[in-house]
């Protein structure tokens, strides 16, 4: 089963605007990722944020955590038409061997910004 | 080269064939990841490899699927007697090290069609 699920499936919004993404997942992690997808190809890194961390910045992206809710969210301001992509989070969980962390991806928020 | 590379881009087969699948990753990143997305979903873990050794083969699919990794550097993928639900984009990337706080480094996948 997913360890992280984003909300919404799709959001459609008008360049300017801010593009709000919510992930939620099951276990306990020690470190939640965003990762961005242009056209069903490879993923690219934005941010990483650990279990210790509320809230991290870089640019015009804000990552919130709550353990608490196990939740995450993913806000983009000032979106631009290049930001449509889909966006995915990660969750890291021990292997199947248990000394060693994978990342698994939730489905992804389609976020498309119309000109 | 500097990014994560998969040959090939893409790959048509017939069903019943056997395919090989090339992931080259960054120089120096001894954990490598395989993943399969289908059409409109998000990334489906298959399997890790960290330096020669896969701690975690459990997302393989079947046993018709298998992965290799040697000199610590390039990885094949094969899945034998393929099927038409084997088609997907096939998804490899690295990292410096297993560790749930490594962002991972993705190539540009290897879309494959079993006709």
């Amino acid at each position: 089963s997913q360890q992280g699920e984003e909300d919404p499936q799709a959001l459609s919004i008008q360049e300017g605007e801010n593009a709000t993404m919510n992930c939620s997942y099951k276990t306990s992690i020690n470190n939640l990722q965003w990762y961005r997808q242009n056209s069903g190809r490879g993923l690219v890194h934005l941010i990483l944020i650990r279990s210790n961390e509320r809230e991290k910045h870089s640019g015009r992206l804000r990552v919130t955590l709550d353990t608490s809710k196990k939740s995450s969210s993913l806000l983009i301001t000032a979106s631009r038409a290049a930001d449509t992509a889909s966006y995915f989070c990660a969750t890291d969980a021990l292997d199947s061997g248990g000394s060693n962390y994978k990342l698994t991806f939730g489905k992804g928020t389609l976020l498309t910004v119309n000109p | 080269g500097a990014g994560v590379s998969q040959s090939p881009s893409n790959k048509v087969t017939e069903k019943g064939k056997d395919v090989e699948l090339r992931c080259d990753p960054i120089s120096g990143h001894t954990a490598l990841y395989w993943y399969r997305q289908s059409l409109g979903q998000g990334l489906e873990f298959l399997i890790y490899f960290q330096g020669n050794s896969a701690p975690d083969k459990s997302g393989l699919p079947s046993d018709r699927f298998s992965a290799e990794r040697t000199g610590g550097s390039v990885s094949t993928l094969t899945i034998q007697r393929t099927q038409q639900e084997d088609s997907a984009v096939y998804l490899c990337a690295s990292s410096l090290q297993g560790a749930s706080y490594n962002e991972q480094f993705f190539g540009p996948g290897t879309r494959l069609t079993v006709l």
